[in-house]
């Protein structure tokens, strides 16, 4: 399979609360990236980690990755409205060539004011 | 920043017909940019990588005679769907690879919706 594994497929959360989701991957990873998609709409590029990186802050967002497992996990503190999409990691494999990522199945985040 | 559009943001044809998209960076060249297909609540799945002067390189499962792939321009990339069909409809997203900052960076247009009635 292309893809990778993220769980939960759909989080619902309270306005205030943390949001973490997770990701799995199969093959030796150069760096993992998350995106963020409105519904309909294209990617937008949240964060990046190297897989020499265990841990990455941006914000509100902490992305952790650990490479013995293959996974990697998303938290987004104090959680808005706003912050309601869907969530997708993306791996770029050592082995793929000219920077192909491969997407996660995505984690739908629903946050309720 | 960089920046990637896609034309035309939607479209609706009936079956039979061949749809272009095209995929633009704006701002930079792009020697590689990348085509990606997502279904509803579904992920994005790579179809094809688009190499400007050759060939696009397809992934597998995906029929490169019916998805043609042109990136005659470092700037510009287009996917024609031929002989389009409902199971065809879908959401299309490009990508264009740049280097920025030191690093290979993908950025991603808004997406092309095709339906095919």
């Amino acid at each position: 399979s292309q893809q990778g594994e993220e769980d939960p497929q759909a989080l619902s959360i309270q306005e205030g609360e943390n949001a973490t989701m997770n990701c799995s991957y199969k093959t030796s990873i150069n760096n993992l990236q998350w995106y963020r998609q409105n519904s309909g709409r294209g990617l937008v590029h949240l964060i990046l980690i190297r897989s020499n990186e265990r841990e990455k802050h941006s914000g509100r967002l902490r992305v952790t990755l650990d490479t013995s497992k293959k996974s990697s996990s998303l938290l987004i503190t104090a959680s808005r409205a706003a912050d309601t999409a869907s969530y997708f990691c993306a791996t770029d494999p050592l082995s793929g060539g000219y920077n192909k990522l491969i997407f996660g199945a995505g984690t739908r985040l629903a946050v309720h004011p | 920043g960089a920046v990637v559009s896609q034309h035309p943001s939607w479209v609706i044809c009936k079956s039979g017909t061949s749809v272009k998209i095209e995929c633009r960076s704006l701002d930079f060249q792009a020697t590689t940019m990348f085509w990606y297909r997502q279904f509803p609540k579904q992920s994005l799945m790579l179809m094809a990588t688009s190499n400007e002067g050759s060939k696009a390189t397809y992934e597998q499962g995906v029929e490169k005679d019916k998805f043609l792939i042109n990136h005659a321009s470092l700037t510009l990339s287009t996917l024609t769907v031929t002989s389009a069909h409902p199971e065809d409809s879908s959401f299309y997203i490009c990508s264009a690879r740049a280097w920025t900052g030191g690093r290979d960076t993908q950025y991603f247009g808004p997406g092309t919706r095709l339906t095919v009635l």
